[in-house]
């Protein structure tokens, strides 16, 4: 299986403040057909499902604010918020579609401090 | 629209066998590339894959449950069935489907979740 692991496990960060979570997998995820990293980022707010918000790595949903970005290739991969607002208050969880069992990490956190 | 919404018993014994349907809208299973996965995720925990059906019948499943776990889909009725056995107190938590388009991909669609407890 591919583990995958998300730093840190929580983060507090001021409105309007720039947020990064990193997300880390035990082996490459590059899908050598198109070669794009299997790998999505969703938001889960309390009782609710997680949402979409980056897949392929760096590709941005539908409707998903600009503020969110993904980077990263191979292995180690970041999601940025770069301006916090009160909404993204949530748990951020990355995902490897690349092979089956598909894994997520183990969600990291965030609030405002 | 895509939609789904997940049904089933909120309330399971241990050794019983829990049956949880995805009823979707919006599109159809038939349809080249579309699949429905199932993930759960424990009070508090992080996200597990379970298992996924596509539309041509590739079935997969989490190695780790794939003995007690049964997926199915009825195209007619737009309803795939996840099937556990056996269960146990360790399989509380919220049980989701989700929707994929592709070989190679993500969820961009995901029900509400149903909450499943296992107690005696």
């Amino acid at each position: 299986d591919i583990v995958m692991s998300q730093s840190p496990d929580s983060l507090a960060a001021s409105l309007g403040e720039r947020a990064t979570i990193n997300c880390k997998s035990s082996q490459s995820v590059l899908y050598s057909s198109n070669n794009k990293d299997c790998l999505a980022w969703y938001q889960q707010k309390p009782g609710q499902p997680p949402k979409l918000l980056i897949y392929w790595a760096s590709t941005r949903e539908s409707g998903v604010p600009d503020r969110f970005s993904g980077s990263g290739s191979g292995t180690d991969f970041t999601l940025t918020i770069s301006s916090l607002q009160a909404e993204d208050v949530a748990v951020y969880y990355c995902h490897q579609y690349y092979s089956t069992p598909q894994t997520f990490g183990q969600g990291t956190k965030l609030e405002i401090k | 629209q895509i939609t789904l919404k997940e049904s089933g018993p909120t309330l399971v014994k241990p050794t019983q066998t829990l049956t949880l349907t995805c009823t979707f809208s919006g599109f159809s299973l038939s349809s080249s590339g579309v699949g429905v996965s199932w993930i759960r995720q424990p009070p508090g925990k992080a996200l597990e894959w379970l298992a996924f059906i596509s539309w041509n019948d590739d079935n997969r499943y989490s190695p780790s449950l794939s003995s007690r776990l049964t997926i199915t889909k009825d195209t007619s009725k737009n309803q795939v069935v996840l099937s556990m056995t056996n269960v146990d107190p360790v399989d509380t938590g919220t049980y989701y489907c989700a929707h994929y388009h592709g070989s190679v991909t993500y969820y961009d669609y995901w029900g509400q979740g149903t909450l499943v407890t296992v107690s005696s």
